[in-house]
């Protein structure tokens, strides 16, 4: 167990909707990050937070959007989804963002159908 | 930008030994590598934080060639509990900066067979 909670695991949609993921990082810990993993596809990076302020963007779609909140939990919100947005959908922490190890959650499977 | 794995997949008999490299076209400051089992969350193995930096832990191993631009992961005398799929990642930024953009390679699917 990471320490890493997020929620749902699965999750069952249609096109058009919009969904939020949640994420609660590690006791104590401050940056959280985003992934997108499709089927055998690597690791994605969407977005990282750190201490409630946005560090760094991939290519996250502009349909996409996230928010780390004071109580340093983060949110996932994908809207108009499309059949390409289903994945595997993981959330990250670290300490303090600086170059230090990642811990994974066990991650949300995003189905769009 | 995305680093590049090699190989794409091996499959080892238990006791072998396994090199799997990761090269970058941009200029890498650190090296992080995790492995995946299938179903499962990424898992952190080690960061090498500077050139010439090698690491360790048991029979598994690292290097990086910070003037190449590459790093390698060696894997010895195999156990079944190795399988999954190898990743490294490398920092979107400089040297000054953390995760930024912490950017996974193609990924290296390792299996084990008795």
């Amino acid at each position: 167990d990471s320490g890493v909670t997020q929620t749902p695991k699965h999750l069952i949609t249609a096109t058009g909707q919009r969904v939020t993921l949640r994420c609660s990082p590690r006791s104590g810990d401050l940056s959280v990050y985003w992934y997108q993993q499709s089927l055998d596809q690597g690791l994605q990076f969407l977005i990282q937070y750190y201490n409630g302020e946005e560090r760094a963007k991939g290519n996250i779609l502009e349909r996409f959007s996230a928010q780390q909140f004071p109580d340093l939990h983060s949110e996932l919100n994908l809207s108009s989804l499309e059949l390409g947005d289903s994945a595997l959908y993981f959330c990250a922490s670290s300490v303090r963002g600086g170059n230090e190890k990642l811990f994974f959650g066990s991650g949300t499977q995003l189905s769009v159908l | 930008q995305q680093p590049v794995q090699s190989p794409q997949a091996v499959i080892l008999r238990e006791g072998e030994d396994a090199v799997i490299n990761c090269s970058s076209s941009k200029a890498l400051y650190s090296v992080h590598w995790y492995r995946q089992k299938h179903g499962e969350a990424p898992v952190f193995l080690m960061i090498l934080l500077k050139g010439g930096e090698q690491k360790g832990h048991e029979k598994i191993s690292a290097s990086f060639n910070e003037k190449k631009q590459q790093s390698s992961l060696y894997l010895t005398a195999s156990q079944l509990s190795y399988s999954g799929t190898y990743f490294c990642g490398t920092p979107g930024g400089g040297s000054n900066f953390g995760n930024e953009k912490l950017t996974f390679g193609t990924g290296t699917r390792l299996t084990i067979i008795p």
